[in-house]
């Protein structure tokens, strides 16, 4: 079954350091990989996704993802910490064609 | 503007009572979702639905009903035996043929 697990609930960072959030995923079938964005309160946002081609996505707000077969990763990455990327990441694999498997979340808190 | 729209946006019921949520999308979207969200799970499903006048149970269905007889309208209803029904829930939808699905502000649904 194919399912995905995010590394770290929560991670804390500098403003202008580099974010980091790890996803792996397991999928018997070439994966469809996204990450979603969710602020307090609020619903989930797309990133960014995976399906086939370029295994370097860039997504909006300066975020990207490498999909790296060879190590079930698909982590996502910004090269500089702003105080409004503070907030909670998903990372999800497709499960057919109509499903998505969550992970359990990461929380970014962005230090002044 | 197009887009998920649900209602209302805090909801507060008691114990041993039925309550609806609301979800309705102008996208022309073919299929619609809910998802429960509790802290540090991610999102599960609930239920899903395809086309008009089907569905199927996603991950926890049990204690919740919904019903699509609008291809832009999918209710969700809370029912009593739900055991803890407290959480966030949230909507999503997405057109027929693609990959990306698109979410709702959400509701948060407190049982006192």
């Amino acid at each position: 079954a194919q399912s995905v697990t995010q590394l770290g609930s929560h991670v804390s960072v500098s403003e202008g350091a580099l974010v980091l959030l790890r996803c792996n995923y397991s999928s018997s079938v070439p994966p469809y990989l996204f990450w979603y964005v969710q602020y307090p309160n609020q619903g989930l946002q797309l990133l960014l996704k995976y399906t086939t081609g370029a295994t370097l996505v860039k997504g909006i707000n300066g975020f990207e993802a490498e999909f790296k077969k060879s190590e079930t990763s698909f982590h996502l990455t910004k090269p500089s910490a702003h105080m409004s990327d503070a907030a909670e990441y998903f990372c999800a694999v497709s499960v057919n064609d109509y499903k998505l498997s969550f992970g359990a979340g990461t929380t970014v808190t962005v230090r002044a | 503007d197009g887009g998920i729209t649900q209602s209302p946006k805090y909801l507060f019921r008691k114990e041993g009572q039925n309550v609806t949520l609301s979800c309705e999308q102008n996208l022309n979207h073919d299929a619609m979702y809910w998802y429960r969200q509790d802290p540090g799970q991610g999102l599960r499903l609930i239920y899903y639905s395809q086309i008009v006048n089907d569905f199927q149970k996603g991950d926890i269905a049990e204690g919740y009903s919904v019903s699509r007889e609008k291809k832009e309208s999918f209710p969700l209803t809370v029912t009593s035996a739900q055991k803890n029904p407290t959480a966030f829930y949230l909507c999503a939808s997405k057109r027929g043929g693609t990959d990306t699905q698109y979410f709702g502000p959400g509701t948060r649904l407190t049982v006192l």
